[in-house]
């Protein structure tokens, strides 16, 4: 199976809010409901941001917000810090019980 | 507090084997989900395969080809990704993550620091 599409990168101002798109099918993002965001800053381990398309984990800052519409998952940074800058991966369960991954959005801040 | 600790990276030539042990602490890996994921510098995050808290595992085909075994051992509480028939596109740094562990089905939320490997002749 393909990998997920996503933009190779998005840019913003301080304090401004961004989306991420990550497009996927029917037969993973559209299909389920367990669509995960991950931030991963170069040499370190990968973040888990955002879990099952809208949640956050304990400690996540409550400016990243995740949903869903058809098979496009997406992700909202809002007042956007300089700690954002980073690598964004949305990950997908599949109807062929593996987890894909979408190529990444390098997310920069001006 | 969860920690896994990769291990067993290094500079391989191409058909060349190598196994990546990931011991657990904090964690009974044969009560969680756990996968392997890597990241190559191209191509970003790729998921490698899982082994269920059964035992039973998962593999993305479309990437190994059936040349990586995932494994566990419940006696060292230790998982393990045996890479056989390496190629240069299988450089990358491979993690151990859990699976749906403390934030849900098929999230993955605890991850090691990272193993690096390199093939190249």
């Amino acid at each position: 199976q393909s990998a997920l599409t996503q933009p190779a990168s998005v840019s913003g101002s301080r304090g401004q809010s961004i989306t991420l798109s990550c497009t996927g099918t029917n037969s993973d993002v559209g299909g389920f409901d367990y669509v995960s965001w991950y931030q991963h800053h170069p040499g370190e381990a990968p973040k888990l941001i955002i879990y099952h398309i809208t949640n956050r984990p304990s400690g996540v800052s409550n400016r990243f917000s995740g949903s869903k519409f058809g098979n496009t998952a997406s992700l909202t940074i809002s007042g956007l810090q300089a700690e954002d800058e980073a690598d964004y991966y949305c990950g997908s369960y599949s109807s062929s019980s593996i987890l894909l991954f979408g190529g990444g959005t390098r997310v920069t801040v001006l | 507090e969860v920690q896994l600790v990769e291990s067993g990276g290094g500079l391989v030539k191409p058909g060349e084997s190598l196994r990546l042990s990931c011991a657990a602490s904090g964690l009974t890996l044969n009560t969680a989900w756990m996968s392997w994921v890597r990241q190559t510098p191209g191509k970003g995050l790729e998921w490698v395969g899982r082994v269920k808290s059964t035992g039973g595992t998962t593999d993305n085909d479309a990437l190994v080809k059936g040349r990586f075994t995932i494994s566990r051992d419940d006696s060292k509480n230790t998982l393990y990704l045996q890479m056989n028939n390496l190629k240069s596109e299988d450089s990358a740094v491979y993690y151990c993550t859990t699976e749906g562990f403390g934030y849900g089905y098929h999230a993955m939320d605890v991850w090691g620091q990272g193993t690096t490997v390199t093939v190249s002749s």
